[in-house]
């Protein structure tokens, strides 16, 4: 059974840059199957997606996060990663990772979620 | 501001028919199929319907998608308590190089 979890620091200094890693065990992120992906939720607010990698190396973002977002994969680990540049507190957010199918094109597995802060 | 528009909450009584919309553009949902997630209190959302209208396995046919035009609706018919939870609509919108829009979601309350 497919299983992602992220992890990383949980409090983040702001100006600085936020670091995350999701682990996925029971399926393999070399899949050409599936996107994986970042989506995070501000505390009391909705959903909002982050960027995506695919297999291939390729990645997408956000519009509104482009210019500070890093997404990567490490085959060898069966890990992707979130690096989030210049964070200010309206970062914060609980970040989830999630599988997103190619053919149905919905984010079928999620992470449980972590909690950033960024505070000084 | 969200790109997709959703009621900010729904209520029903238990066994009652409840309907969540989700109001979008020709450049997500006029193009593009709609997913629905629930989001249970405390824990991660949850697919629940995906390309408008198909259930994951396991997800109870009491829920429901359609789409038309621009907007989405999700339906939840016999309401039970354990449906209580926020309900997000989500769809891939082509604009700026394309990426992915969700509703601001709906707070779904069972009387």
């Amino acid at each position: 059974q497919l299983q992602l979890q992220e992890s990383g620091p949980g409090l983040v200094k702001p100006s600085e840059t936020l670091s995350l890693t999701c682990t996925v065990s029971g399926g393999s992120i070399s899949s050409s199957s599936y996107y994986w992906g970042w989506i995070r939720q501000p505390p009391g607010k909705g959903l909002e997606w982050i960027g995506s990698f695919y297999y291939s190396g390729s990645t997408y973002s956000n519009p509104s996060l482009r210019s500070r977002v890093t997404i990567s994969g490490d085959t060898s680990k069966n890990q992707f990663s979130l690096k989030l540049s210049s964070v200010t507190a309206a970062d914060t957010a609980v970040y989830y990772c999630a599988r997103r199918t190619v053919t149905e094109g919905a984010f079928d597995i999620w992470g449980q979620g972590t909690t950033v802060i960024v505070s000084s | 501001q969200s790109v997709l528009t959703q009621p900010p909450s729904a209520s029903g009584t238990p066994g009652q028919r409840v309907t969540i919309s989700c109001s979008g553009s020709s450049s997500n949902i006029g193009s593009n199929t709609v997913n629905w997630y629930q989001q249970l209190p405390g824990t991660a959302p949850k697919l629940l319907i995906y390309s408008n209208n198909q259930r994951p396995s396991g997800v109870p046919d009491r829920f429901s998608g359609s789409k038309s035009g621009t907007s989405a609706s999700l339906a939840i018919s016999g309401l039970q308590s354990d449906d209580e939870a926020d309900y997000y609509c989500a769809a891939w919108d082509d604009s700026l190089n394309g990426f992915w829009v969700f509703g601001g979601g709906t707070k779904l309350t069972v009387l």
